[in-house]
């Protein structure tokens, strides 16, 4: 059973600081992994989606790699803003095309002006 | 392209009540799924479907949730009858059949059991 990770629960941050959140999932047979942002009262929003066979996907001021050995990504957020507060979530999909995401309990990020 | 469409967007209940919510996935999108968001938690798998068969409902529990997706477009999910721990968002997303797409999801519905 696939269980992820993610550390730390909370962060607070000012603005314009480098940022890395960390993703940590059991199984390493994962068709990809997914970062979502989720803001209060609100749906998730994907983020960046890294295929199995990938190392990294870049988006604006956001990279998030993947290390399936070691089951592990991480998500880096340059030059932080204030606009940038929400909580972040990873979730592993595992193989085959109809197999589910399996989500951590997210990072709640706070950017401070 | 318009989002997932999700109602109500909130809900307050009684205990051993029931209660129904409805969403209608992004045209054309194959896949839908009911993801289950309690406070401080990440969403957690209700159900899958493909069209409108059932891919994955191990998660369910099947003496008081039901949901269907008769014509493999829209969906409905309903609690009968609704505990307090049922508390929660619940979250609907679809994706395109196949592939690597994201999937995408809907603002929620939160309900409150008292």
């Amino acid at each position: 059973k696939q269980e992820v990770t993610q550390i730390p629960a909370a962060l607070s941050v000012p603005e314009g600081e480098n940022l890395v959140l960390n993703c940590s999932f059991t199984d390493s047979a994962i068709y990809n992994l997914q970062w979502f942002r989720q803001d209060p009262g609100k749906g998730l929003t994907s983020l960046l989606l890294i295929q199995s066979s990938q190392r990294e996907q870049t988006s604006g001021r956001l990279n998030a790699s993947l290390d399936k050995s070691s089951g592990r990504s991480t998500l880096y957020i340059a030059a932080s803003q204030p606009g940038d507060s929400a909580t972040y979530l990873c979730a592993a999909r595992g193989t085959g095309t109809a197999s589910k995401l399996t989500f951590g309990t997210g990072t709640r990020l706070q950017v401070t002006l | 392209e318009a989002g997932v469409a999700q109602s109500p967007r909130y809900k307050i209940i009684e205990k051993r009540q029931s209660v129904a919510f409805w969403c209608n996935p992004i045209s054309g999108h194959a896949t839908l799924y009911w993801y289950q968001q309690i406070l401080g938690q990440g969403p957690k798998l209700l159900i899958q479907f493909q069209n409108n068969g059932v891919v994955d409902d191990s998660q369910l529990p099947k003496d008081r949730f039901s949901a269907e997706r008769l014509k493999g477009v829209d969906s409905t999910l309903k609690i009968q009858p609704a505990k307090l721990e049922d508390s929660a968002v619940y979250l609907c997303a679809s994706r395109p059949q196949g592939g690597n797409s994201p999937l995408h999801f809907g603002n929620g519905t939160r309900l409150t059991v008292t």
